[in-house]
């Protein structure tokens, strides 16, 4: 069965501070690795999909990359915006769901 | 280029009434997914839609129903509400067709609606 494992649960980091996220996985047939950004009683807001091993995806500070088994998330010198919960997803062949991992809460201090 | 639509925001009902949910996807998308999102579950999916037909159900009870109409919009019916049915609900649109070994672009989700059972 398709299944996404995401860690931290949680990550603080203070201003300039650069991290990575880990999204772990496992899918029949990716059809696509999805990264989604989610704010306090909003909607998960997209940020990238990423298809094949290799591939890398880049929008301001964020950086997502993919191998065969997992995905990262790179925050270079995050801000206090930058504060998420940042969610996983992946779907398989078919036509099938997307499965979200539980995410990762990002708190960037000042 | 209007997003996903979700009305209403917030809604409360009573353990035992039944709810009706709305999501407009956004113009030309014939797939949509409904979620419902929880602290301890986090995202777990409900039903997906296209072109009027369910293609896929998640693992929740039959008093969780849906329905897609001609325009695409949808709506999502909960029924003898329980507190547990507490959660945000999310409606999410895509390009995507019946899968032929193209990929998959992903889901553009709306704001969702905030339900609590009281």
């Amino acid at each position: 069965e398709d299944q996404v494992t995401q860690s931290p649960e949680a990550l603080r980091l203070q201003e300039g501070e650069s991290s990575s996220l880990n999204c772990s996985y496992t899918v029949s047939g990716l059809r696509g690795l999805f990264w989604y950004r989610q704010d306090p009683g909003k909607g998960p807001e997209f940020l990238f999909t990423l298809y094949s091993a290799g591939e890398e995806k880049e929008k301001e500070r964020l950086k997502a990359t993919l191998t065969k088994k997992e995905s990262f998330l790179h925050i270079t010198a995050p801000k206090p915006e930058d504060s998420a919960t940042y969610l996983c997803a992946v779907r398989g062949t078919g036509f099938q769901k997307l499965v979200f991992g539980t995410g990762t809460r990002l708190l960037v201090s000042p | 280029k209007a997003g996903v639509t979700q009305t209403p925001r917030y809604l409360i009902k009573t353990r035992g009434q039944q709810v009706t949910l709305s999501c407009s996807p956004i113009s030309g998308h014939r797939s949509v997914s409904w979620y419902q999102q929880t602290p301890g579950q986090g995202l777990q999916f409900l039903f997906e839609y296209f072109s009027e037909t369910q293609r896929n159900k998640g693992n929740f009870p039959g008093r969780f129903s849906g329905r897609q109409f001609s325009n695409s919009r949808s709506e999502m019916n909960v029924s003898t509400l329980e507190l547990g049915d507490s959660a945000l609900y999310l409606c999410a649109s895509s390009l995507a067709t019946p899968d032929r070994g193209n990929r998959f672009y992903g889901y553009t989700f709306g704001s969702g609606t905030r339900l609590t059972v009281v």
